[in-house]
């Protein structure tokens, strides 16, 4: 696709539910890096992958989240029994290739955890 | 503790005016990048200075780099509305850039 596309963009959720956030990579990157906005903080970051495999979760907050990557394209961010702290924007971005800096970033999803 | 701190928190000129905003970084860097976010959602690559830089321009935009003093700065010329934004320097390793929390930078008409 033309640019890094994250859905759904809005996600209003209640306490205890999961929830899954879905991010389309720019066609051919292979890099596909997950982070987390709180309302007015910096970037937090959660996870990379190169192609399928994650070398670094340490970023994942807690066991409750995880996330996967298949055909080295899309990836689905999931936040199991979601609770009010997990309400942020998610961000998703992507690279060429790991390694190379220049990150290109999608418009985000709007968690609220009720 | 974020990588890349940037100063001031907040900024408010006028437009036509520069502005300026600062990074301050703990360790060292093989090269560092600066970022616009719009409206809180997705961020836009300004420019990235690699270690052996000194300066680097790009349209209005002007970034040093200070790796003696573990610093960057970033300077907009000539103001506009549309640079309203948030702006973040990233530095680290490929596939973990850490931000900081970002200068918010309102032009007004």
């Amino acid at each position: 696709g033309a640019g890094v596309s994250q859905s759904p963009s809005n996600k209003v959720t209640e306490k205890g539910k999961d929830v899954e956030l879905r991010c389309d990579p720019i066609s051919g990157h292979t890099a596909l890096y997950w982070y987390r906005q709180s309302l007015g903080q910096g970037l937090e970051f959660l996870i990379y992958f190169q192609g399928n495999s994650a070398p670094d979760k340490s970023g994942l907050p807690s066991d409750r989240f995880s996330a996967e990557r298949t055909g080295g394209s899309v990836s689905t961010l999931t936040i199991q029994r979601t609770q009010q702290e997990d309400s942020a924007v998610y961000l998703c971005a992507s690279s060429l290739e790991q390694g190379d800096e220049k990150l290109f970033f999608g418009s985000g999803t709007q968690l609220s955890v009720l | 503790s974020q990588q890349g701190e940037e100063d001031p928190q907040a900024l408010s000129i006028q437009e036509g005016e520069n502005a300026t905003m600062n990074c301050s970084y703990k360790t060292s860097i093989n090269n560092l990048q600066w970022y616009r976010q719009n409206s809180g959602r997705g961020l836009v690559h300004l420019i990235l200075i690699r270690s052996n830089e000194r300066e680097k321009h790009s349209g209005r935009l002007r970034v040093t780099l200070d790796t003696s003093k573990k610093s960057s700065s970033l300077l907009i010329t000539a103001s506009r509305a549309a640079d309203t934004a948030s702006y973040f320097c990233a530095r680290g390793r490929p596939g973990k850039l850490q931000f900081g929390a970002g200068t918010q930078v309102v032009v007004t008409p």
